[in-house]
């Protein structure tokens, strides 16, 4: 059974960059139809897309973020990472990583809270 | 960007009841559309996909129906493991959900 566990920085300071992984269990990256997607939730914004990668590392990122975002994949862990830089408390959020096709997110990870403060 | 609205935002019904949300897109996006369900402290999970198809191992009672820009959620009849939020996605253009709607129990 796929599981997706989110790991990283829970804590992050304005400006800086928060970083990360999500890790794939249960099943492989390299399943081609598949894309592994970043989301985020927060009380302000609900639930937004931040973007996808494929194992090829071909990337699709959300218009809004797209000038802060950077997806990464490393096949040999099985796992997918996300860089968002320049971090500002509206970024403050839960982050959730899920596997995606082109039209749904089937599987989700359990989240992970970031919260930027000083 | 397109615009998913919900209504209600909220929502108080009885065990039994039948349930109905409705999801308006900003422009017509055929029948690209899914439904989520989020209990406290989990993530989404996939209920309805392509507006009407369910996914499988979701219980017969969830449906959903539309197309272009009005769409609707219907629980035809309300059991206590419902309480939770309800959410609609679009992906005709990149992905965005609806605000959610917060079903309790009467």
């Amino acid at each position: 059974q796929l599981h997706l566990q989110e790991s990283g920085s829970g804590l992050v300071k304005p400006s800086q960059t928060l970083s990360l992984t999500c890790s794939v269990s249960g099943g492989s990256l390299q399943n081609g139809i598949y894309s592994w997607s970043w989301l985020r939730q927060s009380p302000g914004k609900g639930l937004e897309w931040i973007g996808y990668i494929y194992h090829g590392g071909s990337t699709s990122y959300n218009p809004s973020l797209q000038s802060r975002v950077t997806m990464s994949v490393d096949r040999s862990q099985n796992q997918v990472s996300l860089k968002m830089y320049s971090m500002t408390a509206a970024d403050t959020a839960l982050y959730y990583c899920a596997r995606s096709s082109l039209s749904v997110f089937d599987t989700w990870g359990q989240g992970i809270m970031v919260t930027v403060s000083s | 960007d397109i615009q998913m609205t919900q209504s209600p935002s909220s929502l108080s019904a009885s065990v039994g009841d039948r349930v109905t949300i409705t999801c308006q897109a900003s422009q017509d996006i055929a029948n690209y559309l899914n439904w989520y369900q989020q209990k406290p402290g989990k993530a989404p999970k996939l209920l309805i996909y392509d507006a009407s198809n369910l996914q499988v191992g979701v219980p017969s009672r969830f449906s959903g129906s539309g197309s272009g820009t009005h769409f609707t959620f219907t629980i035809s009849r309300l059991q206590p493991d419902d309480i939770a939020t309800y959410y609609c996605q679009q992906y005709d253009d990149f992905y965005s959900f609806g605000q959610g709607t917060t079903l309790e129990i009467k």
